[in-house]
């Protein structure tokens, strides 16, 4: 059992470029979300999905989006990549909103130049 | 004020302590408390849920205090592999469940 899974692990971009970072979950769980974690910030909510076709904004949405196609799939967008966007990033999943026990895919590191 | 807070530490003891740390938050109607654990550059992982009355897991005990708005995590006979950082969570209650994290505080447990 996979549980979630995240691309890439380190990703290096310059200011302006864009990319996407992908999650993905085997565990049908209808609850995905995306946090950033910075040195004495704690985990912050960015943006998260209670199910296929529904998402939602979190404490610090600005310059991302994201999508859900399909259940398995929560990827997020970065648009134009600034140096206040590295950070790293984990996406995480639980079975519904209400049971809200996350799982937690391994982190991807990003640095912005 | 930030809406869920703990004390960064490092708290450093001695293997075979007991160590206790809080963590509060500042939503009354708040409903899911969780502690988790992260090591060093590692995802965070769900240590326990703290209930009302209450639990413990092993050497972890959880406690939940509503009149204080805290909920605290003690850890008996610390081991060397307790050494991580314990992030708290706290459901925000509104039109859709986001749960909320303090910034962690760092456990370091010496020989």
């Amino acid at each position: 059992n996979a549980g979630v899974t995240q691309t890439p692990k380190f990703q290096v971009l310059k200011t302006g470029q864009s990319m996407t970072l992908q999650c993905a979950q085997d565990m049908n769980h209808e609850y995905m979300s995306w946090y950033r974690q910075d040195p004495g910030m704690g985990l912050r909510l960015i943006h998260y999905s209670v199910g296929a076709g529904i998402t939602d904004q979190g404490e610090v949405p600005n310059g991302y989006n994201v999508s859900r196609s399909t259940t398995e799939d929560f990827p997020l967008r970065l648009l134009s990549a600034a140096p206040s966007q590295t950070s790293v990033y984990f996406c995480a999943s639980s079975e519904t909103d209400i049971n809200e026990k996350l799982f937690f895919g391994s982190g991807t590191q990003l640095s912005v130049l | 004020r930030k809406e869920v807070e703990q004390d960064p530490g490092p708290f450093n003891v001695p293997e075979g302590a007991t160590v206790a740390f809080n963590c509060t938050y500042s939503n009354s109607a708040s409903q899911s408390f969780f502690w988790y654990r992260q090591d060093c550059r590692k995802e965070p992982k769900l240590l326990m849920s703290v209930y009302s009355s209450g639990n413990e897991d092993g050497r972890f005990t959880a406690q939940l205090n509503r009149a204080s708005q805290y909920i605290s995590l003690l850890i008996r006979d610390s081991k060397l592999s307790d050494s991580a950082t314990y992030l708290c969570a706290v459901n925000r209650v509104s039109s859709a469940s986001k749960i909320i994290f303090g910034s962690g505080t760092r456990l370091s447990i010496r020989p």
